[in-house]
């Protein structure tokens, strides 16, 4: 067990639909990375945020918002989901970067768009 | 931006024999490469990692080594068990250590043959 936790692990959602991946980091983690893995493009950086604010950006669509909340909770946004949203999303945490840290995976979020 | 790319996609190796994992980075300014396993159904884990200030690190039947002139890092598992049977990822990062700017290989499935 990572002390990362997401949920819900399974959602399955229409097109078009709106869905709130949830993430609590491990204990003390002030950063919560967020990842999404498909088979052909494997895994690919969101977005990250530090203790409460926007840290860094990857490949995040505009349909995509995330927030971190003052207790380090997070939550990825998808909105007008489309089929090729599926995917496994990853949430990470970690200690701020530099010296002997690691990150640390949660079990993932698994989302179906039919 | 970092690229990293991993070879190969699959690898397949009888049970006791060694298994090695090559991947190559874009950014000479990364300083910070971890790999990651990936079991079924969970989450990407760290196994080892290594900093650009030294050539190789071992942790029991796992190892690591990076070149930085030529810009490729390896991972090498010797007298391989059922379960080393796994995705592994390999990653780079100019921010040192945690998943601060991690940008990830697309993985290679390693299977073990009994």
């Amino acid at each position: 067990d990572s002390g990362v936790t997401q949920t819900p692990k399974h959602l399955i959602t229409a097109t078009g639909q709106r869905v709130t991946l949830r993430c609590s980091p491990r204990s003390g983690d002030l950063s919560v990375y967020w990842y999404q893995q498909s088979l052909d493009q494997g895994l690919q950086f969101l977005i990250q945020y530090y203790n409460g604010e926007e840290r860094a950006k990857g490949n995040i669509l505009e349909r995509f918002s995330a927030q971190q909340f003052p207790d380090l909770h997070s939550e990825l946004n998808l909105s007008s989901l489309e089929l090729g949203d599926s995917a496994l999303y990853f949430c990470a945490s970690s200690v701020p970067s530099g010296g002997d840290t690691e990150a640390f995976f949660g079990q993932g979020t698994r989302l179906t768009v039919v | 931006g970092e690229n990293v790319e991993q070879h190969p996609s699959t690898l397949s190796v009888q049970e006791g024999d060694s298994a090695v994992i090559k991947c190559t980075y874009s950014d000479s300014a990364s300083n910070y490469f971890p790999w990651y396993k990936q079991e079924l159904g969970k989450g990407p884990q760290l196994i080892i990692d290594i900093r650009s200030n030294v050539g190789e690190k071992k942790d029991q039947r796992i190892a690591v080594t990076l070149n930085k002139t030529a810009k490729h890092f390896s991972l090498h598992i010797t007298e391989t068990q059922p379960e080393d049977s796994a995705v592994y990822f390999c990653a780079a990062s100019g921010m040192g250590g945690g998943a601060d700017g991690l940008t990830f290989g697309k993985g290679t499935h390693l299977i073990i043959q009994p």
